[in-house]
């Protein structure tokens, strides 16, 4: 059974319309993750949960925000997406103890138009 | 800069051969993970090494932490076209709890 699931799968939005994208887990995981996955790149962490404390990478723009109203669910809004925020989105959690490895969900494909 | 520096960055290989990547540091990491990514899919954990000078096996592939805890490598014998995809190291530093991918390996292998 999925552990860390991302909904949509695939998610196509207008230029400049804000959306949401949906990251739930059944590990029960203090830790949770944002990652942007361009093509053929390597996942680049945009943000991250630690409980109800949210940590912003600095090079992450304003545009995108997250929210984490409880430990199972979080949130990923991008409030007004341009072409070049089409990506994969990866959500991932993580037991947050030294050495603990991280969980990801499938992503959602997000394409702007 | 990347925190975690991953060689070569593309791999076309042919089936039978051999390979390694490479994951370097400057930093030192509590643990590293290795990942394989295939095409739309999030990445899946291949395994965790966590003492220095750590090997760990898993069917064709063997994966070492160095000793210092700044480098990792990832070893294939006899590759597979089942093999082909985007490997990465993964890892936090010491007690911290963001988590860094590596910049990736692109394999391929060829059957």
């Amino acid at each position: 059974d999925a552990m860390v699931i991302q909904n949509p799968r695939y998610q196509v939005t207008q230029f400049g319309k804000p959306v949401t994208l949906s990251c739930s887990q059944t590990l029960n995981h203090n830790v949770m993750y944002w990652y942007q996955q361009k093509s053929s790149q390597a996942p680049k962490l945009l943000f991250h949960y630690y409980d109800k404390d949210f940590n912003n990478e600095a090079d992450t723009p304003d545009n995108f925000q997250s929210r984490r109203p409880n430990t199972s669910f979080c949130f990923l809004d991008i409030r007004s997406p341009g072409l070049g925020d089409a990506a994969m989105y990866l959500c991932a959690t993580r037991g947050g103890l030294s050495g603990a490895e991280a969980f990801f969900g499938q992503g959602t494909r997000l394409t702007v138009v | 800069t990347q925190l975690l520096e991953q060689s070569p960055q593309f791999l076309s290989i042919q089936e039978g051969e051999n390979l390694t990547v490479y994951c370097n540091s400057s930093s030192v990491f509590s643990s590293l993970q290795w990942y394989r990514q295939e095409p739309g899919e999030g990445p899946v954990l291949l395994v965790t090494v966590v003492t220095g000078g750590e090997v760990k096996k898993l069917k064709r592939l063997t994966f070492q932490f160095g000793d210092a805890r700044k480098d990792s490598s990832l070893h294939i014998t006899a590759a597979q076209p089942g093999d082909t995809g985007l490997y990465l190291c993964a890892g936090a530093r010491g007690t911290g709890n963001q988590f860094y991918f590596g910049t990736g390996t692109s394999l391929t292998v060829i059957p």
